[in-house]
């Protein structure tokens, strides 16, 4: 099946500091999201992206399908952007998620 | 509902007993996934319905487990004769319909054998 590759698997930040998530797929895929899963286990969309680049606050995601990778950056990091970081790929509908990257936010 | 709501929040069973977990999805999204996620792993996927037709059961581990979605809105998963290695986070999502919808989750069901 599908791999989904993450990576770095942790990353400590200082507060303000900005940092990029990488996500590599081993094959074509229908689409992409990214998650925060946050200290109390919610797991929150942040992004939908089969393709391209979309901004939302100090977030943004870029995709390249064709190259099967996908970039979430995240700038002027806050200590609440604490938690673990989920990319997932849909395949037959169904979504194949990575092992994530645990960030850790520093005051 | 505003969003995916699920029941219980926690569920603590002794080893053996059957457990019932519940999934209300997001009002008029057609499609339901069930994934398990390991303490320290992302999330595994269980089961897809499409309103009461379940279309996909590859990711259920062995046949103690069982979903159901009868009138294509609420879901159950069972997990008949319960083992230690089934404690973990049971997360539903739902969507639109379609691979190209995003999923939306709940707060997931932390499951917890003793």
């Amino acid at each position: 099946g599908i791999q989904v590759e993450q990576s770095p698997p942790d990353l400590i930040l200082q507060e303000g500091a900005n940092s990029t998530l990488r996500c590599n797929f081993s094959d074509s895929v229908n689409n992409l999201q990214w998650f925060h899963q946050n200290p109390w286990g919610q797991l929150i969309n942040l992004f939908y992206i089969p393709s391209g680049t979309k901004q939302n606050g100090r977030l943004s995601a870029t995709t390249v399908a064709t190259e099967r990778y996908s970039l979430l950056y995240i700038s002027s990091s806050q200590t609440t952007d604490s938690g673990v970081y989920f990319c997932a790929v849909n395949q037959g509908g169904k979504l194949i998620f990575g092992q994530g990257t645990e960030l850790s936010v520093k005051p | 509902g505003a969003g995916v709501s699920q029941s219980p929040r926690y569920k603590v069973a002794k080893r053996g007993q059957d457990v019932a977990l519940r999934c209300d999805p997001i009002s008029g999204h057609v499609s339901l996934f069930w994934y398990q996620q390991a303490l320290g792993q992302g999330p595994e996927f269980l089961t897809y319905f499409q309103n009461e037709a379940q279309l996909d059961k590859s990711g259920l581990p062995s046949d103690r487990f069982f979903a159901e979605r009868p009138e294509g809105s609420v879901s159950t998963l069972k997990i008949q004769r319960t083992q230690q290695e089934d404690s973990a986070v049971y997360l539903c999502a739902s969507s639109l319909g379609g691979s190209a919808q995003p999923q939306h989750f709940g707060d997931g069901t932390r499951l917890s054998i003793l």
